[in-house]
């Protein structure tokens, strides 16, 4: 069965310090994805990245950085120079091919970055 | 990527009654979903809309409770039925955009609060 887990609940950083969010998930099949989001205090639901489970190449994206480490079974995010702005509640959610697209969320990790 | 507008934002809403929130997209497409979040929890799904068709809906969710409309393939419609204070969540409709992306990005709306007094 398809499962995520998100084991910190709370972060809580000065500005500008990094941090990283982890992610663990399980799934049997092979061809999957992988998904980060954020969810600031009003509610909305911010995409960040998506990736397939044959790219396991490390992504960069200004101060966002994420590890996928299929030997894990891990998919973690660092923030780096951590903003206040930064503040809110991070998802990792995963999709299977065979799923129809439907997201299988993780519990969440709520980051509070402290000025 | 693909716009989803959600109304309403926010509703108080007096238990036992029933609630529509609408989800229009920008683009035409082919997977909608909507999601609740209860208060400090994660997301669940609780149907697949089809256009066309009736929903799928998720182990835990029923139609009469959650009726779902999907008259076209820009916008879809859930009721909450007879609404409960445990009914009190975020309510999120999600689209699976394959055209503006690489493929199977699942983008989300902004929301829609109910809470039920």
């Amino acid at each position: 069965a398809q499962k995520v887990t998100q084991a910190q609940t709370e972060i809580s950083v000065v500005e500008k310090e990094d941090v990283t969010l982890d992610c663990v998930y399980e799934t049997r099949d092979t061809t999957y994805y992988l998904f980060w989001y954020k969810q600031p205090p009003s509610g909305e639901l911010v995409f960040l990245i998506r990736r397939n489970s044959f790219d396991e190449q490390n992504e960069i994206s200004g101060r966002y950085s994420w590890n996928f480490q299929k030997s894990t079974s891990s998919f973690n995010f660092t923030i780096t120079a951590s903003q206040v702005v930064d503040s809110a509640v991070y998802f990792c959610a995963l999709s299977e091919m065979d799923s129809s697209y439907k997201l299988i969320f993780g519990s969440g990790t709520r980051l509070l970055v402290r000025p | 990527s693909a716009v989803i507008s959600q109304k309403p934002s926010r509703d108080i809403c007096q238990r036992g009654t029933s609630l529509t929130i609408q989800c229009q997209v920008d683009s035409q497409v082919t997977m909608m979903f909507w999601y609740r979040q209860q208060p400090g929890q994660s997301l669940t799904l609780i149907a697949t809309a089809n256009q066309g068709s009736e929903a799928t809906y998720e182990s835990g969710f029923v139609i009469d409770k959650f009726p779902i409309s999907r008259p076209n393939l820009t916008f879809s419609t859930l009721t909450v039925s007879n609404m409960s204070p445990e009914d009190s969540s975020i309510y999120l409709c999600s689209v699976e955009d394959s055209v503006a992306s690489s493929g199977n990005t699942i983008y989300f709306g902004e929301g829609s609060w109910l809470t039920v007094v």
